[in-house]
């Protein structure tokens, strides 16, 4: 079994300050994909990475893949309060099935 | 154009009782997958069907679960008897291919086993 690890569990920042959020594995992953998650809706996916060393940007998040493909990070600058929610890191094996982690738990005050 | 659709989105029933969820995948996906997501063991995989065949079902927690698509726009999780111990959010999701991995998710069905 794959396991990812999403540190940290839970982060509260102020409106416009920067957080990053990790997802660590022990294993390689064929892709690795980032869903943000609110209250009483399913996972929406943000991005997916394919690449060892991809970096991708969206707007105010930018999303890295580890070079050796076992590892991500998401970084957000400048918070907003509608960045609140779960964050979910999921790692892909080569028949499309995902292993999600715990997630982190990010809030976003004004 | 709709995203996945599952109904109902709230389900409280009895211990005992049968109960059957439902889905319908995003149009033209021929990947479709379940969920469950509670607060102890976050979202786990339940079983997964490619072009309406399950293809891995190791997930699913024990002989009371089944699931079935009987085409390609329609999917049922059906548990029987219901346990406390099922309480959770189900979520359906679809993808489109293998080389895609993403999924895209439906509202859920929090299910309330009393």
């Amino acid at each position: 079994t794959q396991l990812l690890e999403q540190s940290p569990q839970f982060l509260s920042i102020q409106e416009g300050e920067n957080l990053t959020v990790y997802c660590n594995s022990s294993s390689v992953f064929s892709s690795l994909q980032w869903y943000r998650q609110e209250p009483g809706e399913g996972p929406v996916l943000l991005v997916t990475v394919v690449t060892g060393g991809e970096v991708k940007k969206l707007k105010r998040l930018t999303f890295q893949f580890g070079d050796a493909r076992k590892d991500s990070s998401l970084h957000i600058t400048a918070a907003q309060t509608g960045d609140t929610g779960l964050y979910l890191c999921a790692g892909g094996d080569s028949w499309g099935k995902l292993q999600f982690g715990a997630g982190t738990q990010v809030v976003v005050t004004p | 154009d709709a995203g996945v659709i599952q109904s109902p989105r709230h389900e409280v029933t009895e211990m005992g009782q049968e109960v059957t969820l439902r889905c319908k995948p995003i149009s033209g996906h021929d990947y479709l997958f379940w969920y469950r997501q509670t607060m102890m063991r976050g979202l786990e995989l339940l079983i997964y069907f490619n072009n309406n065949v399950p293809i891995d079902d190791s997930g699913m927690p024990e002989d009371r679960f089944s699931a079935k698509m009987p085409n390609a726009s329609f999917s049922t999780l059906k548990i029987q008897p219901s346990e406390p111990r099922d309480s959770a959010v189900y979520f359906c999701a679809s993808s489109l291919g293998w080389v895609s991995y993403e999924q895209y998710f439906g509202p859920g069905t929090r299910l309330t086993v009393t």
